[in-house]
């Protein structure tokens, strides 16, 4: 079965700082997806980016980027420049081939520190 | 445009008792997701719908939980003899297409209480 694991349920950074929040999956499948979604408080999730496995170039959005590290099943998202409206609930997600159900992480709560 | 809505925001019911949580998608989505996010989880994979029918059930967790969506619209999610255990927030998803990829857009769920 697929799994994610995001082994951070906390982190905290300060304001105009870079932090990393990580995330690791299991699959035999050679092609896939990885998402990184935002759930602020409003429980609305929020695709902030999204990477697929075969290109080997990390996907960027303004302040969002990612590393990925297919042999190491390793997709940490990075978020420089932190703001106030950064704070939320992370996930890390992966679809599953055939549904394309989502299989999501159990979260990193991050905090903003003004 | 609007994005998925999902009524209602809150549900407070009593144990036993029988509940519909409606799901509106983005107009023109074919593809519809329900799950159901504990507290301090993440969402857990309930029911997968492409046009009218159900492509994938097996999050259901037993036969007291049923979906429809009978126009390839709207859908409910129907809870028979609430359990405490039931206690959740139940989200929606919708996307365009079915591609590996595709983007899915979430409603803002909807809070279920079983006292």
């Amino acid at each position: 079965a697929q799994t994610v694991t995001q082994s951070q349920p906390e982190m905290s950074v300060q304001e105009a700082e870079t932090v990393t929040l990580s995330c690791t999956y299991d699959t035999s499948e050679s092609d896939y997806y990885l998402f990184w979604y935002k759930q602020p408080p409003s429980r609305q999730m929020i695709l902030v980016i999204r990477q697929e496995a075969y290109k080997q170039q990390n996907a960027t959005e303004n302040r969002f980027s990612v590393n990925f590290q297919k042999a190491a099943k390793s997709f940490s998202l990075k978020i420089s420049d932190s703001q106030l409206g950064d704070a939320a609930m992370y996930f890390c997600a992966y679809p599953t081939q055939g549904a394309q159900k989502l299989v999501f992480g159990q979260g990193t709560r991050l905090t903003i520190n003004p | 445009g609007a994005g998925v809505s999902q009524t209602p925001s809150n549900k407070v019911t009593e144990k036993g008792k029988y509940v519909e949580l409606r799901c509106d998608p983005i107009s023109g989505h074919t593809a519809l997701y329900w799950y159901r996010q504990s507290l301090g989880q993440g969402p857990e994979f309930l029911i997968y719908f492409q046009g009218t029918g159900a492509a994938d059930d097996s999050g259901l967790p037993n036969d007291r939980f049923f979906a429809v969506r009978p126009e390839g619209s709207v859908s409910t999610l129907k809870i028979q003899r609430t359990e405490r255990g039931d206690s959740a927030v139940y989200l929606c998803a919708s996307s365009p297409g079915q591609w590996l990829g595709e983007t899915q857009y979430f409603g803002p769920g909807t809070r279920l209480l079983v006292l």
